[in-house]
C-alpha cells in the first residue's frame, strides 16, 4: 500500500537558518505531493503542492520539488522564521482522488529567535 | 478565520462510556468529511469517510459499531466512541471536502484520554 516517511522530529533551529525536512514515498501509479503545516491550536492547512513529476510546490518561502526517481518531496526554506514553528506532515493522494491522503508521521519545527 | 470547528478540543472520560465528537463546516455546505486518529508519533490514519445522507465507508480495521459516524446535515459530522477504552486514547482531526475543489480544510482535532 502507500506510505510516506517523513524525517523525525523535533528540529530546532535558530531564526534565519536553512531548513530540509525528507520526505520519501512509495505509491502505485503518479501521486500528488502534499505538504500541510500544523500551527499550535490549529487545523492542519495546505502549504504546497505538487501534482506530476519535476514539479515545485512553493509557498510563504517553503519549495519542495516532486523528484519521481528518488520518490522523494524534501520541504525546504532558506531563512526560517520563528513563525514557521509548527508540525509539519508530508502527505500523498492517488487513485485519482485529492481527498484521500496518506500522511507522514509529521515533523515538529521549532525556531527560536 | 476557522473553516472547520471541531469540539471539543480534549476530553478524558472513564472507561465504558462513549465521546461524541464534532466536526462543523463553518463556511460551506459539505457532502464528505473524513475523520483520521493519530497515535503518539504514529501517522494521521484515515479512519473513515463521512457521507452526507449516507452510511459512512471505513477504512480496513476501523470497527463500525466502535466508531459511530453521524453526517445528518451538510455542515455536521459527528464521530461518537463508543464503550471507549484506554487504548482508543489518541488524537483524532476531521477533515471538510470542499465542493467546489479538490480542497481538504481541516479540524484543529481532539484529544481523547480515557481512563
Amino acid at each position: 500500500g502507500d506510505s510516506v516517511t517523513q524525517m523525525e522530529g523535533p528540529v530546532t533551529l535558530s531564526e534565519e537558518a536553512f531548513l530540509t525536512i525528507n520526505c520519501t514515498y512509495t505509491a502505485t501509479g503518479y501521486p500528488s505531493l502534499f505538504w500541510y503545516v500544523q500551527y499550535p491550536g490549529e487545523g492542519l492547512q495546505l502549504l504546497l503542492k505538487a501534482t506530476k513529476a519535476d514539479d515545485k510546490g512553493s509557498n510563504k518561502g517553503f519549495e519542495a520539488t516532486y523528484r519521481k526517481e528518488t520518490t522523494s518531496f524534501h520541504l525546504e526554506k532558506g531563512s526560517v522564521q520563528v513563525s514557521d514553528s509548527a508540525v509539519y506532515f508530508c502527505a500523498l493522494s492517488s487513485g485519482g482522488s485529492n481527498y484521500k491522503l496518506t500522511f507522514g508521521k509529521g515533523t515538529l519545527l521549532t525556531v527560536n529567535p | 478565520g476557522a473553516v472547520v470547528s471541531q469540539h471539543p478540543s480534549w476530553v478524558i472520560c472513564k472507561s465504558g462510556t462513549s465521546v461524541k465528537i464534532e466536526c462543523r463546516s463553518l463556511d460551506f455546505q459539505a457532502t464528505t468529511m473524513f475523520w483520521y486518529r493519530q497515535f503518539p508519533k504514529q501517522s494521521l490514519m484515515l479512519m473513515a469517510t463521512s457521507n452526507e445522507g449516507s452510511k459512512a465507508t471505513y477504512e480496513q480495521g476501523v470497527e463500525k459499531d466502535k466508531f459511530l459516524i453521524n453526517h445528518a446535515s451538510l455542515t455536521l459530522s459527528t464521530l461518537t466512541v463508543t464503550s471507549a477504552h484506554p487504548e482508543d486514547s489518541s488524537f483524532y482531526i476531521c477533515s471538510v471536502a470542499h465542493p467546489a475543489g479538490e480542497k481538504l480544510f481541516f479540524g484543529s482535532g481532539t484529544q481523547l484520554s480515557v481512563l
